[in-house]
């Protein structure tokens, strides 16, 4: 186990639904991030919580809504989302906002948008 | 200015062979140059990293080849192995600048299949 965990692992979505992604860290990290994977793309990142505070927010549609209550645990809701945004969602976690430290993913939310 | 290039896009070797994956950038205020490894169902993992200061770093099968001049850094993976199978994504931030800058900024990743 890698220490972050991602819920669920699979979601299929209607694209006027709404539903949560949830993940959590058992590593003490004060830091964490989603990312959206794409097939054939680079990771992009979406977020940046830093101690419970979002630091980045990299134009994520508004459809896209983060909720950080606590630094170990992040939630991605989703609302009203394209086919488009199909993809797998991934959570890292880090010591501190910084590259150097290494990010440590979850195993991902495989998203599928219909 | 902010991409990372990384080539080839799939790569097939022959166990006991050498892997090499190549990757540049433009942003001469990179200053960390980490590797990270996805097996299928899992989330990337930091393999090996190297700052600009040195031109090459080892660890164990794994060594960073890094030209600060070309701006290209390179990832040789040597004895090969199938258990090396994975899709391996190079990544670059501006540790210096911090905020922003010092997100990771990934290339687009390069699958490796290792034949037995």
């Amino acid at each position: 186990e890698t220490g972050v965990t991602q819920t669920p692992r699979h979601l299929v979505m209607g694209m006027t639904n709404k539903k949560s992604l949830k993940c959590e860290q058992h590593l003490g990290h004060n830091a964490m991030y989603w990312y959206k994977q794409s097939a054939k793309k680079p990771l992009e990142l979406m977020f940046v919580y830093n101690f419970k505070e979002q630091t980045e927010n990299n134009s994520v549609p508004s459809r896209f809504s983060p909720e950080c209550p606590n630094s170990s645990h992040l939630f991605l809701h989703l609302h009203t989302l394209q086919p488009e945004d199909s993809a797998l969602y991934l959570c890292a976690s880090s010591q501190v906002v910084s590259a150097d430290y290494g990010y440590t993913f979850g195993s991902g939310t495989r998203l599928t948008v219909v | 200015q902010q991409q990372v290039k990384q080539s080839p896009q799939s790569l097939i070797v022959q166990k006991g062979g050498i892997s090499i994956i190549n990757c540049a950038y433009e942003n001469t205020a990179f200053d960390y140059f980490p590797w990270y490894q996805q097996f299928p169902g899992k989330g990337p993992a930091l393999l090996i990293a190297i700052r600009p200061d040195v031109s090459e770093k080892k660890e164990g099968r794994f060594t960073i080849s890094f030209n600060k001049s070309a701006k290209q850094f390179s990832l040789h993976i040597m004895d090969s192995q199938p258990g090396d199978s994975a899709t391996y994504f190079c990544a670059a931030s501006s540790l210096n600048y911090g905020g922003s800058q010092g997100n990771l900024i990934f290339g687009k990743g390069t699958k490796l299949s290792v034949k037995p």
